[in-house]
């Protein structure tokens, strides 16, 4: 079976500075990747995600999250925060050929303080 | 666009009362999924759907939960009697692919919180 750990439960961090938020995941089987943020009181977002190719993928606010097969790593970075930034965020993996069942990590919650 | 509609927001009941959310998601999608997000956990797939039929209910608590999409649009997720242990959000989503290779996008209501007393 498929799982999804999320290292960090709260990660506060100062606005502009760095920031990772580190996601493992178990698999024997080849997995697609994703990151979804949840902003107060809305729904989950796609933020980025890696189905093949490039193991380096980008999203449109500056985060980026690196595939790492060996390591079983799907890690999510941004080098300068903003408050705005503040959201819980939530790892994701499904197998491919699954039919679309995610399976999430249990969420780090990224505050971004002045 | 509109996004996934979801209804109730909140819903306070005692235990032993029934409870239903109703969502509406994104014009097109055929593919709709019911998901539970405990406190302090990652959301749990409760049900999926392809159009109107179930195709994967096996996490659902058949003896007190049901779920139904009619028409392979808008679904209801129903608790009854509802127990302590039932207090979360309830998510639904939706999403225009089949799901068949796994690599499809979520797009998520913003949840119905359910508080049993």
């Amino acid at each position: 079976a498929q799982s999804v750990t999320q290292l960090d439960s709260q990660v506060p961090v100062f606005e502009e500075a760095p920031v990772e938020l580190r996601c493992n995941y178990s698999s024997s089987v080849s997995v697609y990747l994703f990151w979804y943020v949840q902003y107060p009181n809305q729904g989950l977002q796609l933020l980025l995600k890696y189905l093949s190719g490039s193991t380096l993928v980008e999203s449109i606010n500056g985060f980026e999250a690196e595939f790492n097969k060996s390591q079983t790593s799907f890690h999510l970075r941004k080098p300068s925060v903003h408050i705005s930034d503040t959201a819980e965020y939530f790892c994701a993996v499904s197998v491919r050929g699954s039919q679309g069942n995610l399976i999430f990590g249990k969420g780090t919650k990224l505050s971004v303080k002045p | 666009e509109a996004g996934v509609v979801q209804s109730p927001r909140y819903k306070i009941i005692e235990k032993k009362q029934p409870v239903a959310f109703w969502c509406n998601p994104i014009s097109g999608h055929n593919t709709l999924y019911w998901y539970r997000q405990n406190l302090g956990q990652g959301p749990e797939l409760l049900i999926r759907y392809e159009n109107e039929e179930a195709v994967d209910d096996s996490q659902l608590p058949k003896d007190r939960f049901s779920a139904e999409r009619l028409k392979g649009v808008d679904s209801t997720l129903k608790i009854q009697p509802a127990e302590l242990g039932d207090s979360a959000v309830y998510l639904c989503a939706s999403s225009l692919d089949s799901g068949a290779s796994g690599a499809n996008v979520l797009t998520f209501g913003a949840g119905s919180r359910l508080t049993v007393l």
